[in-house]
């Protein structure tokens, strides 16, 4: 079975400092899909990336850059230079790479709080 | 494109009335899913559907949930009775080459 794991349940910091966000997935599969989205406080849920597990380099946009290492089962996140609208709860997730399989399994998400 | 929609945003309703979720996905996209988001259970996928055929259905949690998809633009999910454990947020969304993009939310209150 997939499962996917954010440990950091909150974290809170004071603007511009960084901050990475932990994710850690299993699967039995060799090839997959892992996703980040952002959940602001107006409740919608944002796409930011997809990842195939093909692909190791890590990805860098904006002030966003991702940390993919498929040896330790690691998607982390880390924003650069934080601001208050980064404020919101991040969720990594996981799904197949199988054709038709397109569920997602989410991690229980992290609050971020940056704070001015 | 105005993104996935659904209706209506915010749904009070008494324990045992028949709720319906209406969900608009973008244009072009060829699956759509219905998930729900509750403190408890975090989100949890529901169902999908790939070009209006169910695919997965394994997340729906009993008979009293239905879900269905009758053209390419249009999806329901219907709960009937409601009772006061299927409060939660419900959200729809549709994909394209693996990129799910999510409606608002249909928060669901069941009193």
């Amino acid at each position: 079975a997939q499962k996917v794991t954010q440990a950091q349940t909150e974290i809170s910091v004071v603007e511009k400092e960084d901050v990475t966000l932990d994710c850690v997935y299993e699967t039995r599969d060799t090839t997959y899909y892992l996703f980040w989205y952002k959940q602001p406080p107006s409740g919608e849920l944002v796409f930011l990336i997809r990842r195939n597990s093909f692909d190791e380099q890590n990805e860098i946009s904006g002030r966003y850059s991702w940390n993919f290492q498929k040896s330790t089962s690691s998607f982390n996140f880390t924003i650069t230079a934080s601001q208050v609208v980064d404020s919101a709860v991040y969720f990594c997730a996981l799904s197949e790479a199988r054709r038709g399989a397109q569920k997602l399994v989410f991690g229980q998400g992290t609050r971020l709080t940056i704070n001015p | 494109d105005a993104g996935v929609i659904q209706s209506p945003r915010h749904e009070v309703t008494e324990m045992g009335q028949e709720v319906t979720l209406r969900c608009k996905p973008i244009s072009g996209h060829d699956y759509l899913f219905w998930y729900r988001q509750t403190m408890m259970r975090g989100l949890e996928l529901l169902i999908y559907f790939n070009n209006n055929v169910p695919i997965d259905d394994s997340g729906m949690p009993e008979d009293r949930f239905s879900a269905k998809m009758p053209n390419a633009s249009f999806s329901t999910l219907k709960i009937q009775p409601s009772e006061p454990r299927d409060s939660a947020v419900y959200f729809c969304a549709s994909s394209e080459d693996r990129k799910a993009f999510f409606g608002q939310g249909t928060r669901l209150t069941v009193v």
